[in-house]
């Protein structure tokens, strides 16, 4: 049972270069999330995904694109990386219905910008 | 707006020294109250939902408690492998399930 692949786990960019963060689910839920981790915070949401071709912002977005043309897939872009977008980046899924609302994380990408 | 604050930002106890953790909230509605543990490097792992007030859950050595302002995180005779970050975050209402606020963690230490 994969579950969660993040890919990659660890990148050193350029600040105004393009990185994409990917994420595959094999459980098929419906829903996806990108959160991202930093000292002195929790957790925050920067999108998620009802189904594929549904996409909404969550409480740090800006900065980011995301995507999901299947339902497995869930990449995070960052357009033109700046320092501040040094974190790491957690995919997150979770099912509907009578199972509940928990969402189920991956291992995370550490990415560093410089 | 949603929040969380947990407390203490650190905690080392001897192994076999029981405590607790404490997830102070405020939501305008509670849908749902989550604890993960996540050890370095890991991402958070799923321990417990609490949905109401009174509700109660164990798994091994940990057992979560929640009242309408609190969650605690009781550990019972720890062991060296219990030590990681708790996270504590709360699903409200108004943002819906789609969204989860997460307090800052404690993390735990249990010497040998």
């Amino acid at each position: 049972d994969a579950g969660i692949t993040q890919s990659p786990r660890y990148k050193i960019t350029e600040t105004g270069r393009q990185v994409t963060l990917m994420c595959h689910q094999t459980w098929s839920h419906s829903y996806m999330f990108w959160y991202r981790q930093d000292l002195g915070h929790g957790l925050r949401l920067i999108y998620y995904s009802a189904a594929a071709d549904i996409t909404d912002k969550g409480e740090v977005p800006d900065g980011y694109v995301v995507s999901r043309s299947k339902t497995e897939n869930f990449p995070l872009t960052l357009e033109s990386a700046t320092r501040s977008q040094t974190s790491v980046y957690f995919c997150a899924s979770r099912t509907t219905g009578s199972s509940g609302n928990t969402i189920y994380f991956g291992e995370g990408s550490w990415l560093t910008v410089v | 707006e949603d929040q969380v604050t947990q407390s203490p930002e650190a905690l080392r106890l001897q192994e076999g020294e029981s405590s607790s953790l404490n997830c102070s909230y405020t939501v305008s509605g509670l849908r749902g109250l989550f604890w993960y543990r996540q050890d370095p490097g890991k991402g958070p792992e799923f321990l417990f939902t609490l949905y109401s007030a009174g509700e109660e859950k164990e798994k091994e050595r940990l057992k979560a408690t929640l009242t309408k302002k609190e969650s605690f995180l009781h550990i019972t005779a720890p062991k060296p492998e219990d030590s990681a970050t708790y996270l504590c975050a709360v699903q409200g209402i108004q943002t819906g399930a789609n969204n989860l606020f997460f307090g800052t963690g404690t993390r735990l230490t249990v010497i040998p």
